[in-house]
């Protein structure tokens, strides 16, 4: 079973801080994803990767950053924590193998406070 | 705009009963759409996945259907059970391999 996994569930951090979440995946996916989740307004996607040291910006990328240094560890970076970035944070894998669909496989979220 | 649009506004139905949610979708022509389970506090779950060339797709109690003319995908379970309430998820893929693109969801109680 695809497994993906992120370093906290629940984390706490105070205004100005930066933030580190991670994501690791153990399928050997090449897409990797970095959504927040907030009530009404559903998953947003705030940047993915497609490769190895590959990035692209998704429709909200402003306050984030990310890294992929290994295919299968994917950072979502805040370089300045702000109230408004509380949220939940979901990260996902896919991959094309052979007799596969674009599923994307979901960890299982953290979410973030910031105070 | 492109828009995904699915019923925001929660959906109770009696338990044995079918349980049918709809998305639907503007300016977009999906090669694929798919849909996904969420439980409170949890990441969505890959549920199904039709392709633009199929009517109908079915999996245990689950059935979609895709109609590319009306941009509308239903989502039906039938003999529905309290376990299948959650949040359901409907995502274009407007080409393979591309990131998906994800509707607000609608949230499904199956009352016992």
């Amino acid at each position: 079973d695809v497994k993906v996994t992120q370093s906290s569930r629940y984390l706490v951090k105070r205004t100005g801080e930066k933030v580190f979440l991670e994501c690791v995946q153990d399928m050997d996916h090449e897409n990797m994803f970095w959504y927040r989740q907030d009530p009404g307004l559903g998953l947003r996607l705030i940047y993915f990767s497609y490769d190895v040291k590959m990035k692209e910006k998704g429709d909200i990328p402003e306050g984030y950053s990310v890294s992929r240094e290994k295919k299968e560890r994917f950072s979502l970076i805040l370089e300045s924590a702000s109230t408004n970035q509380t949220s939940m944070y979901l990260c996902a894998s896919s991959g094309l193998a052979a007799n596969s669909y674009n599923e994307q496989f979901f960890g299982p979220g953290t979410r973030l406070t910031v105070l | 705009s492109q828009k995904i649009e699915q019923n925001s506004e929660a959906l109770n139905i009696q338990e044995g009963k079918t349980a049918t949610l709809t998305c639907n979708y503007t300016n977009y022509s999906p090669a694929y759409l798919q849909w996904y389970r969420q439980d409170p506090g949890r990441g969505p779950v890959f549920l199904l996945l039709i392709r633009e060339n199929e009517k109908e797709k079915r999996k245990e109690r689950l059935k979609v259907t895709f109609d590319t003319t009306l941009k509308q995908s239903l989502f039906h379970i039938t003999a529905s059970q309290p376990a299948d309430s959650a949040t359901y998820l409907c995502a274009l893929e407007v080409v393979l391999g591309d990131k998906i693109i994800f509707g607000k969801g609608t949230r499904l109680h199956i009352l016992p």
